[in-house]
C-alpha cells in the first residue's frame, strides 16, 4: 500500500526566511506532484516532476525529487504572506499510465508572519 | 471551455438521505476521479474510471458508487447517507498526467 508522508505538518514562517517542505513516499511513483490551496478553494497545480533529479521552480517555490530516496522537497524562498496556504505532495504509481489515481499526503499548512 | 464542473457546491443532507453529486468535464478526458476531503487530511480517492463504462474502486469506497456513461459525466451517488460521509468531494479528470480539479461540493450530513 502506497503511502505519502508530509512534515512539517504545520510551518510558521516569518517573511523573508527560507524554508523547505518534505515529501516522502513509500513505493515505487511514476509521477510526484505538488498542489496549493487556499481556505475554501479547490487544487492548484504547482509542479509535476516526472523523473529522478527533476528540479522546476516557479517564482519563490522549487521543487525537486529523488526516486531512489522516494523523497520530493518543496523549498520557498524569501517567504512572503501571499504564499499562506496549504501544501499537498501526490503520487501517482499507476505504472507507467496515470489514470488520475493518486495518493496524497496530509498537508502542510503554511502561515507567513511579517 | 468550463474544465471541470461539479454541482451543486453545498448541500445537507439527514442520514438515510440520498443524492447525488454531478460532476462534467468538457475537455474528453478519458480519465475521472472522485476524491474527499477531510480535515486534517490530504485528498482520499474514492472511485475512479477509464473510460465510459469502465469504473473502479479507490481508497475509501464504500457506502458510495458511480457509473460512467458518456465520457463528459461523472456522478457520484450517496445511496443512504451517513454523519461519517459529511466531507468536501472533489472530481478530477486527468490527462497526460496532468490532474484537473474541478471546484469542489462541501457536503453535511446531520
Amino acid at each position: 500500500e502506497l503511502k505519502v508522508e508530509q512534515n512539517p505538518l504545520f510551518l510558521s514562517m516569518q517573511e523573508g526566511k527560507n524554508y523547505t517542505i518534505y515529501c516522502n513516499y513509500s513505493t515505487t511513483s511514476d509521477r510526484l506532484y505538488w498542489y496549493r490551496q487556499d481556505p475554501g478553494k479547490s487544487l492548484e497545480s504547482l509542479f509535476v516532476l516526472l523523473s529522478n533529479g527533476a528540479v522546476k521552480q516557479e517564482g519563490r517555490l522549487m521543487a525537486s525529487l529523488d526516486t531512489k530516496a522516494r523523497l520530493s522537497t518543496l523549498h520557498i524562498t524569501a517567504a512572503v504572506h501571499d504564499l499562506s496556504a496549504t501544501y499537498f505532495c501526490a503520487v501517482d504509481n499507476a505504472g507507467g499510465t496515470s489514470y488520475g489515481k493518486l495518493t496524497f499526503g496530509q498537508g502542510t499548512i503554511l502561515t507567513v508572519h511579517p | 471551455n468550463a474544465g471541470v464542473t461539479q454541482t451543486p457546491k453545498f448541500q445537507v443532507l439527514k442520514t438515510g438521505q440520498s443524492m447525488t453529486l454531478q460532476c462534467a468535464q468538457d475537455m474528453n478526458h478519458e480519465y475521472m476521479s472522485w476524491y474527499r476531503q477531510d480535515p486534517g487530511m490530504g485528498l482520499r480517492l474514492i472511485h475512479y474510471s477509464v473510460g465510459a463504462g469502465i469504473t473502479d474502486q479507490g481508497e475509501v469506497p464504500n457506502g458510495y458508487n458511480v457509473s460512467r456513461s458518456t465520457t463528459e459525466d461523472f456522478p457520484l451517488r450517496l445511496l443512504s447517507a451517513a454523519p461519517s460521509q459529511t466531507s468536501v468531494y472533489f472530481c478530477a479528470s486527468s490527462w497526460a498526467g496532468e490532474q484537473y480539479f474541478g471546484p469542489g461540493t462541501r457536503l453535511t450530513v446531520t
